[in-house]
């Protein structure tokens, strides 16, 4: 089981904004990078964020990510229906030495 | 381009071996950490074990230790898994990552099944 935990699922309007969030501990979320995932169905997960606030180029500025002590957030702004997907955080665990992802969220459009 | 190319993938029956290939272009991969990553149908995705530029240095998930051995070619910039032992647990699409760089594979399929 994850010790990264996101809420199961978010929804909102197209073009409305929304946020999710990935809650660690002192060992992984709060002293290394976060990245976030996007994986839509059928297909390998796609880097959105990486070191816990950058875009890898061809992501659009429509999402960024933060974080402060144990957990971080992925917003993503102007939602289209195209980001109706699977969103995973992932971090290093220093203490159990091994990669952590955290438990999902799915991304309903309305 | 950078490419990051698995294969290896199939059916194999319970107890049974399978070794997983992954051929990556467009970045030094002599000096690169590479981890392998795995996602169970329906589930999201599990790190299972990397390996440093040079192969001296390696981890492994509690699930998978003492079955798997991850390892590299760095003349052949190809990475490999071979997993023996394979359980039912074990079925799920195998990813090849380079976390450092956020590059994904396309993925493999290993099924474990009678």
């Amino acid at each position: 089981q994850s010790v990264l935990t996101q809420p199961p699922s978010v929804s909102a309007a197209p073009g409305q904004k929304v946020a999710i969030s990935c809650s660690g501990s002192s060992s992984n979320v709060e002293s290394n990078f976060v990245s976030w995932y996007q994986q839509l169905p059928g297909t390998a997960p796609k880097v959105l964020i990486f070191e816990n606030n950058n875009r890898p180029s061809g992501i659009p500025d429509r999402f960024s990510g933060s974080k402060s002590g144990t957990s971080a957030t992925l917003d993503i702004t102007g939602l289209q229906t195209g980001d109706e997907a699977d969103y995973y955080c992932g971090a290093w665990d220093y203490s159990l030495n091994v990669y952590l992802f955290g438990s999902g969220t799915k991304v309903t459009v309305l | 381009e950078v490419q990051l190319v698995e294969s290896g993938g199939g059916l194999v029956q319970p107890g049974g071996s399978l070794r997983l290939s992954c051929e990556v272009s467009g970045f030094t991969f002599s000096n690169s950490w590479m981890h392998w990553v795995r996602q169970a149908p329906g589930k999201g995705p599990m790190w299972v074990s990397r390996i440093n530029g040079d192969g001296g240095s390696v981890t492994y998930a509690d699930s998978v230790k003492g079955r798997f051995t991850v390892s590299r070619d760095n003349a052949k910039s190809t990475l490999y898994l071979q997993m023996n032992r394979l359980r039912a647990e074990d079925t799920a699409v195998y990813y090849c990552v380079s976390l450092a760089r956020s590059i994904w594979g396309q993925g493999t399929l290993v099924t474990v099944s009678s």
